[in-house]
C-alpha cells in the first residue's frame, strides 16, 4: 500500500525566504505525486503534479518539486515565500501509480509567513 | 480550468435528521468521484469512491448505511449523511476525476454540524 510522510506538522518562515516542505513516500510502482495547498475551510488546490515526465515539476504561485526517486522523495519549495502563502499543504500520492486511483495523503504541513 | 461546485458550504441539522451533500463537476466529465471527510488540523480521509451508474466502494470502517453515496450521472454525485449524530459533524469533500487530464479536481467542502 501507498504511505505518504511529510516531516514537519509546522513549518514558519519569514517573509521573502525559502520555502521548503518536504515529503517521502512509498510505492511499489511508479508513483504520480501531488502537492496541493488548502486554505481554511476550504477545498484543495493542485498545485503541482509529477506524472512521471519531467523530475523538477513547476506550478503555481512560484511553487515548484522535484521527483527523486533514490531518496523517494517530492520536496515543494518557493523561493520567496509571501503572506499569501500561509495555509495548509499536502503532499499526496495515487495509488497504483495511476491517474483515477484513489489518493494517498500525507498528515499536511501548515505554513505560518512571519512579516 | 476544471470546476466541481459543492453545496451547500455549510449546514446545521438536527440530530436524527437526513443531510444532502452535492458535488457537480461544472465543465468536465467526473468518471470518478472520491469523497473525503476532514476532522480539524487533521488531513483528508477516504471514505468512499464512486463510478458513475456503479456503486460506491467504501473504506474500510466507514458504514455504508450511514453515508449513502449516489453517482447516477457524469457530473452530479451526492453524500447523504443518514440519522446524523453529533459525532458525525466534520468537514465534508468532494473530488472528481475526470479521464481527459483535468486529474483530480476538489469541491470547496462542506462544514457540518450536528446538534
Amino acid at each position: 500500500a501507498q504511505s505518504v510522510t511529510q516531516l514537519g506538522s509546522h513549518v514558519s518562515v519569514s517573509e521573502g525566504a525559502l520555502v521548503l516542505l518536504r515529503c517521502n513516500y512509498s510505492s511499489s510502482v511508479p508513483p504520480y505525486l501531488f502537492w496541493y495547498v488548502q486554505y481554511p475551510n476550504q477545498g484543495l488546490q493542485l498545485l503541482l503534479k509529477y506524472t512521471s515526465a519531467a523530475t523538477l515539476v513547476k506550478g503555481i504561485n512560484g511553487f515548484e518539486a522535484e521527483f527523486k526517486k533514490s531518496e523517494t522523495s517530492f520536496h515543494l519549495t518557493k523561493p520567496s515565500a509571501h503572506m499569501s502563502d500561509a495555509a495548509e499543504y499536502f503532499c499526496a500520492v495515487s495509488e497504483g501509480g495511476a491517474a483515477g486511483n484513489k489518493l494517498t495523503f500525507g498528515g499536511g504541513t501548515r505554513v505560518l509567513v512571519k512579516p | 480550468g476544471a470546476v466541481v461546485s459543492q453545496h451547500p458550504s455549510w449546514v446545521i441539522c438536527k440530530s436524527g435528521t437526513s443531510v444532502k451533500i452535492e458535488c457537480r463537476s461544472l465543465d468536465f466529465q467526473a468518471t470518478t468521484m472520491f469523497w473525503y471527510r476532514q476532522f480539524p488540523k487533521q488531513s483528508l480521509m477516504l471514505m468512499a469512491t464512486s463510478n458513475e451508474g456503479s456503486k460506491a466502494t467504501y473504506e474500510q470502517g466507514v458504514e455504508k448505511d450511514k453515508f449513502l453515496i449516489n453517482h447516477a450521472s457524469l457530473t452530479l454525485s451526492t453524500l447523504t449523511v443518514t440519522s446524523a449524530h453529533p459525532e458525525d459533524s466534520s468537514f465534508y469533500i468532494c473530488s472528481a476525476h475526470d479521464r481527459y487530464g483535468y486529474g483530480y479536481t476538489f469541491g470547496s467542502g462542506t462544514r457540518l454540524t450536528v446538534v
